[in-house]
């Protein structure tokens, strides 16, 4: 069955990029209507959706981070990936990648029916 | 843009049936689906119901949800209560305007 995998850095320094990847298993990035989520969760927090990236590779992001956000496709490495610019202690989080379903018939949705276990990361010099 | 107002807590005793209530501040709940997530200690969420009222395979029938137009919110019931019911419950829904995904805050069940 479809699997995610969260990778990257686990300590970022204020100021750096933060750079997530997300492994797929079980299924292709790039098969047709399939879209990928990315959501963090500070500790002892709710859950707060980053933004989502479609299989053609258009993307949309939460307003209050999409001027430091940018989510994109790897398809020869089956993988997705988050990066976002200009860090902060208020960045450190646990991040969560997710496959997306959505449709807008008969009404509209999105919502993350496959995710991986998360990934922690801490921005602090 | 729109939020989704869960209560912060709820707790109820074993055997016991709980609602989770989560409301739409703007805009008609009907607009969107809802889903409803189970969010366990230090594990990633689950899905417990998506499109308004259906489960997911293997998700137990003591978890149902609902919408309803007039209070503009979405609502959780889980009954006969286990105590590996106790999770974080997060409800979450899709603004159309903005394409964005909207969860609610999150709601902890403790069942003592």
């Amino acid at each position: 069955q479809l699997q995610l995998q969260e990778s990257g850095s686990g300590l970022v320094k204020p100021s750096q990029t933060l750079s997530l990847t997300c492994a797929v298993s079980g299924g292709s990035i790039t098969s047709s209507g399939s879209s990928w989520s990315w959501i963090r969760q500070p500790s002892g927090k709710g859950l707060e959706w980053i933004g989502y990236i479609y299989y053609s590779g258009n993307t949309n992001y939460n307003s209050s981070l999409k001027s430091r956000v940018t989510i994109s496709i790897d398809r020869s490495k089956n993988q997705f990936s988050l990066r976002l610019r200009s860090a902060t202690a208020t960045d450190t989080a646990v991040y969560f990648c997710a496959r997306g379903d959505y449709s807008n018939y008969p009404r509209p949705y999105y919502y993350m029916d496959v995710w991986g276990k998360g990934t922690t990361v801490t921005v602090s010099s | 843009n729109f939020m989704l107002t869960q209560p912060h807590s709820v707790s109820e005793s074993p055997g016991k049936t709980v609602t989770i209530s989560c409301t739409r501040s703007s805009g008609s709940i009907a607009s969107n689906y809802v889903q409803w997530y189970q969010q366990r200690p230090g594990s990633a969420p689950t899905t417990v119901i998506y499109e308004d009222n259906q489960r997911p395979s293997g998700v137990p029938d003591r978890f149902s949800a609902s919408i309803d137009s007039s209070s503009n919110s979405a609502s959780l019931t889980i009954s006969g209560l286990k105590t590996e019911d106790e999770a974080d419950y997060y409800c979450q829904s899709y603004d159309t305007n903005n394409r964005h995904v909207v969860f609610g805050g999150g709601t902890k069940l403790t069942v003592l």
